[in-house]
């Protein structure tokens, strides 16, 4: 139980495009999801906390206009970075909260922007 | 704020030595601590956590850890590790049912 999708797993997108990520909780509900960003060898960054029907909260120094997030089911979310550059090339990750108030990771998003 | 430390970026041992991955927080208030492991390329998988009761907590795979408030650690161990426990180590804190701090990660490298 308490599995978290991604979709895609990979993107490769031009410079000045748009691309959508997916995640999925795919058996349970979520009202809170997450978006981290991940540079190669460092750390998972918080972007932003997602919640259900409502306005994502955005943390410090990430551009809310630039990393679109919409949850607009208990399942579903999704970040759609806008007006991609390279140095936007990134893994994305997100997370879910599950029943027991615990954190399930998705397999991760590598956007690669040329 | 809440903090973590994770003081080895690499820790490379040979197979079937027994391993230590090092993790000191600090937070103002009681904190909820886990273990997490990313494999190349992979999401974070939960190893191990910590949330109330024993301060040793194990996993299924041979890993505990254990949480020391006086010194603010929970330090991972095992004591025989595998070629296939070759991977990226996450230590994270939380405070309370709210985000995640994760520590920049510890790479563990198993050689033969």
């Amino acid at each position: 139980g308490a599995v978290v999708s991604q979709h895609p797993s990979r993107v490769i997108c031009k410079s000045g495009t748009s691309v959508k990520i997916e995640c999925r909780s795919l058996d349970f509900q979520a009202t809170t999801m997450f978006w981290y960003r991940q540079f190669p060898k460092q750390s998972l960054m918080l972007m932003a906390t997602s919640n259900e029907g409502s306005k994502a909260t955005y943390e410090q120094g990430v551009e809310k206009d630039k990393f679109l997030i919409n949850h607009a089911s208990l399942t579903l979310s999704t970040l759609t970075v806008t007006s991609a550059h390279p140095e936007d090339s990134s893994f994305y990750i997100c997370s879910a909260l599950g029943p027991s108030y615990e954190q399930y990771f998705g397999p991760g998003t590598r956007l690669t922007v040329t | 704020a809440q903090s973590v430390t994770q003081l080895d970026s690499q820790v490379p041992v040979f197979e079937e030595a027994p391993v230590e991955l090092r993790c000191n927080y600090s937070s103002s208030v009681s904190v909820y601590l886990f273990w997490y492991v990313q494999y190349p390329n992979q999401g974070l998988q939960l190893l191990l956590k910590y949330l109330s009761g024993s301060t040793l907590v194990e996993s299924i795979n041979g890993f505990e850890a254990e949480f020391n408030k006086s010194q603010t650690s929970f330090h991972l161990r095992k004591p025989s590790v595998h070629i296939s426990d070759t991977a990226e180590y996450f230590c994270a804190v939380s405070e309370g049912y709210s985000t995640l701090t994760f520590g920049k990660g510890t790479m563990l490298l198993v050689s033969p």
